[in-house]
């Protein structure tokens, strides 16, 4: 089973330019959500997905934006790219309910220039 | 929002039992706790879940006490594989208001 993957594995941008971030997922799971992860550091939420058309703001939504139509996948879109969107991106998936775990991609390991 | 407390980092040595504990104070009726593991350059990895009492698998052991405030992770007979971040969570996805929040994890060392 190929799980949670995403792509690019890696990626270098310029400020200001655009790109999306892709997500999938073959698990048939209902909720999907991006984070990031900066060096030493924990994993902060960006945007979230309950389910095919619903999306909702994490603890650090600003400068991305997302979309759900279909339930394998959630892209996260970055609207003009900043050095402090310099991170790793870790896209994961579960299914509800109350004792669901989330299930982790490899990550996007992104820069900024 | 439940939120987590764990310690920054931890160190010990091969064959040693570790202990992690979690404080989730305000922990909801309907949380699962839940323990991650992560390796650098890799995505978080589920561990072992628990809602009360004690959970063991092949891996890990989780107690958790009747208030259910805390949570202990249990590693038994640690070796230099088990060198990762530790992440507690509290929460569930069963509403449309669902955000999964990760603390900040405990860095585990193991010496030789």
């Amino acid at each position: 089973n190929a799980g949670v993957t995403q792509t690019p594995k890696f990626q270098v941008l310029k400020t200001g330019q655009s790109m999306t971030l892709q997500c999938a997922q073959d698990m048939n799971h209902e909720y999907m959500s991006w984070y990031r992860q900066d060096p030493g550091m924990g994993l902060r939420l960006i945007h979230y997905s309950v389910g095919a058309g619903i999306t909702d703001q994490g603890e650090v939504p600003n400068g991305y934006n997302v979309s759900r139509s279909t339930t394998e996948d959630f892209p996260l879109r970055l609207l003009s790219a900043a050095p402090s969107q310099t991170s790793v991106y870790f896209c994961a998936s579960s299914s509800q309910g109350y004792d669901q775990p989330q299930h982790f991609g490899d990550g996007t390991r992104l820069s900024i220039l | 929002l439940a939120k987590t407390t764990q310690p920054i980092s931890m160190d010990s040595y091969e064959g040693q039992e570790v202990n992690i504990t979690c404080s989730h104070n305000n922990i909801a009726t309907n949380d699962y706790i839940t323990w991650y593991q992560q390796f650098p350059s890799q995505g978080p990895r589920f561990i072992i879940q628990g809602y009360k009492t004690k959970v063991t698998n092949e891996v890990a052991s989780l107690f958790i006490p009747a208030d259910r405030k805390s949570s202990t992770l249990s590693l038994p007979r640690v070796s230099l594989s088990d060198t990762a971040v530790y992440y507690c969570l509290v929460g569930a996805v069963y509403s449309s208001a669902s955000k999964i929040i990760f603390g900040s994890g405990t860095r585990l060392s193991i010496r030789p």
